[in-house]
């Protein structure tokens, strides 16, 4: 599999269930982010975690990282119907000294929160 | 709460014509991408620019591509005779360190 591949592809809840979406990736990372996309829109950025962080929360949004299996997790909890989109995980390597990261994006999770 | 604004939302173009697609960065930030998505696949970068010059660039970057910031406020990709693969949604980003990037909403490009 690729750098920040997601799974699943595609999830289906029921609007005030949780919502849990995982990321694998290959190389060292500097962060990974997770960024959410409504339908033929625009990337908005949800997240970002540190290579040396374990956990973190924003609002309903609580991120995992675990550096030893190279994986993260996203989940929403008290899902809403407003919450359907696709959810993207992106990784920003090790710096390797260009001056800038550019960011390496997982094919996505496409939730659809049913109300 | 300041936003990447980009222009035009949609173009429609010629196979073999050049475009210019625009981008506003956030104003204080230092650090410009360009990512592109085609239709139903992964977002994929395309280059970064930083202290007016490009800092990496991926293999889609070829030589039909290029960026420029003409002034302290614009950041455009052109594409020099677009190809029917090139029609993808573009989007730029913006970030004042090299971590957490501003996305804009992007620009739809079609190739005919």
């Amino acid at each position: 599999s690729q750098q920040g591949e997601e799974d699943p592809q595609a999830l289906s809840i029921q609007e005030g269930e949780n919502a849990t979406m995982n990321c694998s990736y290959k190389t060292s990372i500097n962060n990974l982010q997770w960024y959410r996309q409504n339908s033929g829109r625009g990337l908005v950025h949800l997240i970002l975690i540190r290579s040396n962080e374990r956990e973190k929360h924003s609002g309903r949004l609580r991120v995992t990282l675990d550096t030893s299996k190279k994986s993260s997790s996203l989940l929403i909890t008290a899902s809403r119907a407003a919450d359907t989109a696709s959810y993207f995980c992106a990784t920003a390597a090790a710096y390797s000294g260009a001056g800038s990261y550019q960011l390496t994006f997982g094919k996505g999770t496409k939730l659809s929160v049913i109300p | 709460e300041p936003e990447v604004t980009q222009t035009p939302s949609h173009q429609v173009t010629q196979m073999g014509q050049e475009v210019i697609l625009r981008c506003v960065p956030i104003s204080n930030h230092l650090y410009f991408y360009w990512y592109r998505q085609i239709l139903g696949q992964k977002v994929e970068f395309l280059v970064s620019f930083y202290n007016n010059e490009i800092s990496e660039k991926s293999e889609i970057f070829d030589d039909q591509f290029s960026v420029e910031r003409p002034d302290g406020s614009n950041f455009t990709l052109k594409i020099r005779s677009t190809k029917l693969e090139d029609s993808a949604m573009y989007f730029c980003a913006s970030s004042p360190a090299p971590y957490e990037q501003y996305f804009g909403p992007g620009t739809r490009l079609t190739v005919t």
